[in-house]
């Protein structure tokens, strides 16, 4: 079963404007990974953030994570139409990855 | 929602054998299935790409024969991993292309002796 939970499911932006998905959790993780899935791809890691991390970033990319909240968001400033794409969390409650079940992002020229 | 399975969760086997991983969708057909390895602590790497129908497209580093991937059907995937090592313990997880997303599978731990 999937552990993550990411939210909105589906999020519709104009080029150049911030986008931001959220991840929710429910049990205590070592980390917590956001990757990217093209149309008809495999998925592409983006980042990962440790749990004794609050915040990460990654050129556009910028990533926080709250365990008390046990939730993490993914923002993306300045997208372009190539950010078109789904976008997934992960994390590792077990050592073993469960995922959500994305955020559909959909970047307008 | 879509539902994918992975059979076995957990799998222990000698150095040497072959250890066979089924992937399923169970309430949707997929073309396209991945076939992902996790390390321990590590982001998941795309191993290959399966095809119903057609040889899998494997990504770059990974061997072929030594990782054999059969897309029989539009609801069945399977992973071999040949003459098994230590080095091959590790944690596989597949996923299934829907219509507008994909799915994953839970995993299989495997742990090779």
């Amino acid at each position: 079963s999937q552990q993550g939970e990411e939210d909105p499911q589906a999020l519709s932006i104009q080029e150049g404007e911030n986008a931001t998905m959220n991840c929710s959790y429910k049990t205590s993780i070592n980390n917590l990974q956001w990757y990217r899935q093209n149309s008809g791809r495999g998925l592409v890691h983006l980042i990962l953030i440790r749990s004794n991390e609050r915040e990460k970033h990654s050129g556009r990319l910028r990533v926080t994570l709250d365990t008390s909240k046990k939730s993490s968001s993914l923002l993306i400033t300045a997208s372009r139409a190539a950010d078109t794409a789904s976008y997934f969390c992960a994390t590792d409650p077990d050592n073993d990855m469960r995922f959500g079940a994305g955020t559909r992002l959909t970047v307008k020229p | 929602g879509a539902v994918v399975s992975q059979h076995p969760s957990r799998v222990i086997c000698k150095s040497g054998t072959s250890v066979k991983i089924e992937c399923r969708s169970l309430d949707f057909q997929a073309t396209t299935m991945f076939w992902y390895r996790q390390f321990p602590k590590k982001s998941l790497m795309l191993m290959a790409t399966s095809n119903e129908g057609s040889k899998a497209t494997y990504e770059q580093g990974v061997e072929k024969d030594k990782f054999l991937i059969n897309h029989a059907s539009l609801t069945l995937s399977t992973l071999t991993v040949t003459s098994a090592h230590p080095e091959d313990s590790s944690f596989y997880i597949c996923s299934a292309l829907g219509k507008e997303t994909q799915y994953f599978g839970p995993g299989t731990r495997l742990l090779v002796l």
